[in-house]
């Protein structure tokens, strides 16, 4: 069936060093790939998405990358701040509906 | 711009018993969603509303969830009565239409006891 799904559920990075979010997807038929992130006590928010006739994207501080011949994404946030803590969660979509993985907590080191 | 409003932000009741939850969407957005989230889960898709029609209501448990947009701005999700296993957070999200970024509330968080 469809699933999506990541590798870790806890990263821990030092402040200022490069964050690098592990996703896996199953179904070949997605068509876009989006990035979450969820705070504490708020709602997800759109951080970036990719669509599946590319293989990167860059916003700023943050690039996907998508690797459709092992159906894995990935999200990069370079120069980690304290406020990037929190929860981030891919998500596969098509035409009819998104579907939101796991999620993994980024834990920032002083 | 005003965000997603969604109310009230907590609500503790008992098993059995009804809970209501009400969403205001982002003005002008026609696409409106119910999500349920569990601790440490990614939301999943209870119901979407284009306008006032449910399009995509497959994953709401009907014997005991309902929803409604009568106007196509304003919606509620209800469920009647509750179990313990419906604590979780109902988020509600809009998009000027499908094909657009979601925009989420910050959720009810719903304990049934």
């Amino acid at each position: 069936g469809e699933s999506v799904g990541l590798h870790l559920p806890t990263l821990s990075v030092q402040e200022g060093d490069n964050s690098i979010i592990n996703c896996a997807y199953s179904n070949s038929a997605s068509d876009y790939f989006i990035w979450y992130k969820q705070e504490s006590g708020k709602g997800p928010q759109f951080i970036i998405d990719i669509r599946s006739n590319m293989d990167k994207r860059q916003g700023q501080r943050v690039t996907v990358l998508l690797n459709k011949t092992v159906k894995h994404l990935s999200l990069q946030i370079a120069a980690t701040q304290p406020g990037d803590s929190a929860v981030y969660f891919c998500a596969e979509g098509t035409d009819d509906k998104i579907i939101f993985g796991k999620g993994t907590r980024l834990h920032i080191l002083p | 711009e005003a965000g997603v409003v969604q109310s009230p932000r907590y609500k503790i009741i008992e098993k059995k018993q009804p809970v209501a939850f009400w969403c205001n969407p982002i003005s002008g957005h026609n696409t409106l969603y119910w999500y349920l989230q569990n601790l440490g889960q990614g939301p999943e898709l209870l119901i979407r509303y284009e306008n006032e029609e449910a399009v995509d209501d497959s994953q709401l448990p009907k014997d005991r969830f309902s929803a409604e947009r009568l106007k196509g701005v304003d919606s509620t999700l209800k469920i009647q009565p509750a179990e313990l296993g419906d604590s979780a957070v109902y988020l509600c999200a809009s998009s000027p239409d499908r094909y657009n970024e979601q925009f989420f509330g910050p959720g009810t968080r719903l304990t049934v006891l």
